[in-house]
């Protein structure tokens, strides 16, 4: 089964408002990415976090962790149209190089 | 650098045909991964490789699938005989510097279709 499963599975919101999207695990994780792929292309790495940060940035991306809840979010900021795509978040277990990737969240920001 | 490289972009072929796909990882990377997207099972890892060893190919579905690297900057993934079931896009990815766990370089894919 997976081990990070995105909540909710599809998001339509307006250009300009904030985007959140989570990923729940079952295990211990050693970090956690998150992706981003256009329709069409391949994954796109966005931000990497490990298990003991809470929370990076980058531009309008903000991740926290919570390893408590076994839990991650991806907040996109200000959104714009260009932001349409799917987002993956893969998980690290302890133990384990490969990251798992997740079922995504589809994302559509309406101009 | 062009990032991960991959070939054909597009594959159409019929049923019991052999398909070939290639893959160039980015330059300095040591670890490569074949990766199957569809819309029923999502992404899924089918083999990947470390220094140019098979490292895990659990993920392979059934021995119709192989895949080799022969060397540093070239892999392949073959299908045959390929299944209308095949049908998928299949991504090749690359990550290095700090094992395989850190940031994955994907490329463009291959849009697979077998009729």
């Amino acid at each position: 089964s997976q081990q990070g499963e995105e909540d909710p599975q599809a998001l339509s919101i307006q250009e300009g408002e904030n985007a959140t999207m989570n990923c729940s695990y079952k295990t211990s994780i050693n970090n956690l990415q998150w992706y981003r792929q256009n329709s069409g292309r391949g994954l796109v790495h966005l931000i990497l976090i490990r298990s003991n940060e809470r929370e990076k940035h980058s531009g309008r991306l903000r991740v926290t962790l919570d390893t408590s809840k076994k839990s991650s979010s991806l907040l996109i900021t200000a959104s714009r149209a260009a932001d349409t795509a799917s987002y993956f978040c893969a998980t690290l277990r302890g133990g384990s190089y490969i990251p798992t990737f997740g079922r995504g969240t589809s994302l559509i920001v309406h101009p | 650098d062009a990032g991960v490289i991959q070939s054909p972009r597009h594959e159409v072929t019929e049923m019991g045909q052999e398909v070939t796909l290639r893959c160039k990882p980015i330059s300095g990377h040591d670890y490569l991964f074949w990766y199957r997207q569809t819309m029923m099972r999502g992404l899924e890892l089918l083999i990947y490789f470390n220094n140019n060893v098979p490292i895990d190919d659990s993920g392979m579905p059934e021995d119709r699938f192989s895949a080799k690297m022969p060397n540093a900057s070239f892999s392949t993934l073959k299908i045959q005989p390929s299944e209308p079931r095949d049908s998928a896009v299949y991504f090749c990815a690359s990550s290095g510097g700090q094992g395989g766990g850190e940031t994955q370089y994907f490329g463009p894919g291959t849009r697979l279709l077998v009729l």
